[in-house]
């Protein structure tokens, strides 16, 4: 089946840095890819998607692009504030199927004042 | 539009104790996931519903795990007799598309 590999955690950032979080994927075909945030203390919420290559997703100032060349599929983000401290988990369908995801293991991200 | 409903937020319980969650989907939604999130991990699946019918459930232990989606809407999802292993958050997503929306969740703590 499909999987995803994500850059490993915790990240600090002091506020208004600039931010980067890796994603790689491994899938057959060209499956929609996802970003989704949980903050503190509640379930995740879908941050973008994309649903082809070269597709850009973005929302909130969160920016990720679908790359085929290099199955990858980075979070960033160009001026980040301290709400945006949560985990961020990049998802891939399980298979050909879209119903079902699988996600990485997220990354913790603290933005500091 | 309201989002996913899960009940209850915490539950702390013995070993060896049942306990169990319910999950009420976005209205319209037909997919039913619960997901197990261990600290520190992402979610995985345990099952999936479409409608009332369990279509994928291949990672739930079915020696203590158990779910059922009455009439197609709510979920619960229960355990007899919970294992120390078994503390982690539980969580509900429901979907009408590719898109999946999730509920807060239920932390376990099993003492």
């Amino acid at each position: 089946g499909n999987s995803v590999t994500q850059m490993e955690g915790p990240v600090t950032l002091s506020e208004e840095a600039f931010l980067t979080i890796n994603c790689t994927y491994t899938a057959t075909g060209y499956p929609s890819l996802f970003w989704y945030v949980q903050y503190p203390g509640e379930g995740l919420q879908l941050l973008l998607k994309a649903t082809k290559a070269d597709d850009k997703g973005s929302n909130k100032g969160f920016e990720a692009t679908y790359r085929k060349e290099t199955t990858s599929f980075h979070l960033e983000k160009g001026s980040v504030q301290v709400s945006d401290s949560a985990v961020y988990f990049c998802a891939l369908p399980s298979s050909g199927s879209a119903r079902q995801l699988t996600f990485g293991s997220g990354t913790q991200l603290t933005v500091l004042p | 539009e309201a989002g996913v409903v899960q009940s209850p937020r915490y539950k702390i319980i013995e070993k060896k104790q049942p306990v169990a969650f319910w999950c009420n989907p976005i209205s319209g939604h037909n997919t039913l996931y619960w997901y197990l999130q261990n600290l520190g991990q992402g979610p995985e699946l345990l099952i999936r519903y479409e409608n009332e019918e369990a279509v994928d459930d291949s990672q739930l232990p079915k020696d203590r795990f158990s779910a059922e989606r009455l009439k197609g809407v709510d979920s619960t999802l229960k355990i007899q007799p919970a294992e120390l292993g078994d503390s982690a958050v539980y969580l509900c997503a429901s979907s009408a598309g590719e898109t999946q929306y999730f509920g807060p969740g239920t932390r376990l703590l099993v003492l």
